[in-house]
Formats: C-alpha cells, sequence, structure tokens
C-alpha cells in the first residue's frame, strides 16, 4: 500500500515564510506533486518533483529527497490569499495521482 | 485553459436511486480521475479512466462504476445510493502519463437524504 503524510494545519504570519512537510512511503515512485485549494474550489496544481532537489516558481518551491521519501512545500512572503489547503500528491507506477490528507494554512495579518 | 466541467454543482438525492454524475473536459485529455473529499480525508480515488472503454479501481471504488463511452466524458455511478455516499465529488484529467498537471472540476456536492 500506499501512505502519506503531512501536518493538518499550520499558522502563520504575513510576511513569513512557511514549510509544509510531506513524507510518503509507496512502491514504483515517480514524483512529488502539490495541489493547492480554497475553501469552495477546486484543487489547483502547484509543482512536481520528478527529481531530488529545489523547485522554484516564485514565491513557492518544492523539494524532494527520494533518498528519504520526503518533500516540503515552502512559501515565501506569505500574503492572506494564501490561506488554503495544500496537498502533497504521490504519482506512482500503475496508478493515478494519491493525494494526502491535506494541511489547512491560515494566514493571519 | 483547460475547462472540466461537472453537470451539477449541487445535487440531493435518496437512499436507493441510481446517481449519475457526469464530467467532460475540452482538451482532448487522454486521463480521467474521479475521487471523493471528505473533511479530514483528503481526496480519496474512486476510479480512473487512461482510455476510453477503459477503467481502473482506485482505493475506494466499492459502492461505484464508471463509463468512458467518449474520450472527453467521464461518468460516475452510484449503484445505489447511501448515506455514507454524501460527499464533494471531484473530475479531473490530465494530459499523459505522468499525470502532471490535473486539472479539476468545481465539484458536485452530493447529498443522500
Amino acid at each position: 500500500g500506499q501512505s502519506l503524510e503531512q501536518p493538518s494545519e499550520v499558522t502563520a504570519v504575513e510576511g513569513a515564510i512557511v514549510q509544509i512537510n510531506c513524507t510518503y512511503q509507496t512502491s514504483g515512485f515517480y514524483g512529488l506533486s502539490w495541489y493547492q485549494q480554497h475553501d469552495g474550489g477546486a484543487p489547483t496544481f502547484l509543482s512536481y518533483n520528478a527529481l531530488d532537489g529545489l523547485e522554484e516558481t516564485g514565491r513557492f518551491s518544492s523539494f524532494l529527497s527520494r533518498s528519504d521519501s520526503y518533500g516540503y512545500l515552502l512559501l515565501q512572503e506569505l500574503q492572506m490569499k494564501d490561506s488554503a489547503s495544500y496537498f502533497c500528491a504521490v504519482w506512482q507506477a500503475g496508478t493515478a495521482l494519491i493525494f494526502g490528507k491535506g494541511t489547512t494554512l491560515s494566514v493571519s495579518s | 485553459d483547460v475547462k472540466v466541467t461537472q453537470s451539477s454543482r449541487y445535487l440531493v438525492k435518496r437512499t436507493g436511486e441510481k446517481v449519475f454524475l457526469e464530467c467532460v473536459q475540452d482538451m482532448d485529455h487522454e486521463n480521467m480521475f474521479w475521487y471523493r473529499q471528505d473533511p479530514g480525508l483528503g481526496l480519496r480515488l474512486i476510479y480512473f479512466s487512461y482510455d476510453v472503454k477503459m477503467k481502473e479501481k482506485g482505493d475506494i471504488p466499492e459502492g461505484y462504476s464508471v463509463s468512458r463511452e467518449k474520450k472527453e466524458r467521464f461518468s460516475l455511478i452510484l449503484e445505489s445510493a447511501s448515506t455514507n455516499q454524501t460527499s464533494m465529488y471531484l473530475c479531473a484529467s490530465s494530459k499523459d502519463a505522468s499525470n502532471q498537471p490535473q486539472h479539476f472540476g468545481d465539484g458536485t456536492r452530493l447529498s443522500i437524504l
């Protein structure tokens, strides 16, 4: 089977940096993705890591360590609009994306 | 932009009814997926399809079936609705085998009374 672990809640203030961790157990691992979902909205794609290392896209970065079965999403210069749920998801051989249970990020002023 | 359209935003049905949830995508994507989302449980994969007339079970297929007669349309069927199937249902599509990115519809909030 497969499992993903991520914190259920994270709180931070505007302008801060926050890191959301994700550990996974799976076989035939291909890559790790991150999705954002605002209340009442559809999940939207943020990033995908197939190789070890850091991928940067604007204020958001995503990191993967395949040897540690671990990744994280780093959000910098937090804004109120970043308040949302963030899901890590693994792509493994022979199946579709498997999502974690999500991390609710609350950004306060 | 990719558009994934789910036929209903809100739906109320009664136990025992046969329920159809429709999903259409307009970008000629090969892959389509059905998830249900419940508080604290994240997105759980029900069924997916990598081609017309092809289907694969996800993690929680019991009580559901799917149909993919045309490439752009993927239907989720609740054969005999039960109250524990009250949930938010999300359809998604992706272009290639990497499934990156998946494009989601706005979801159908289904209540079974």
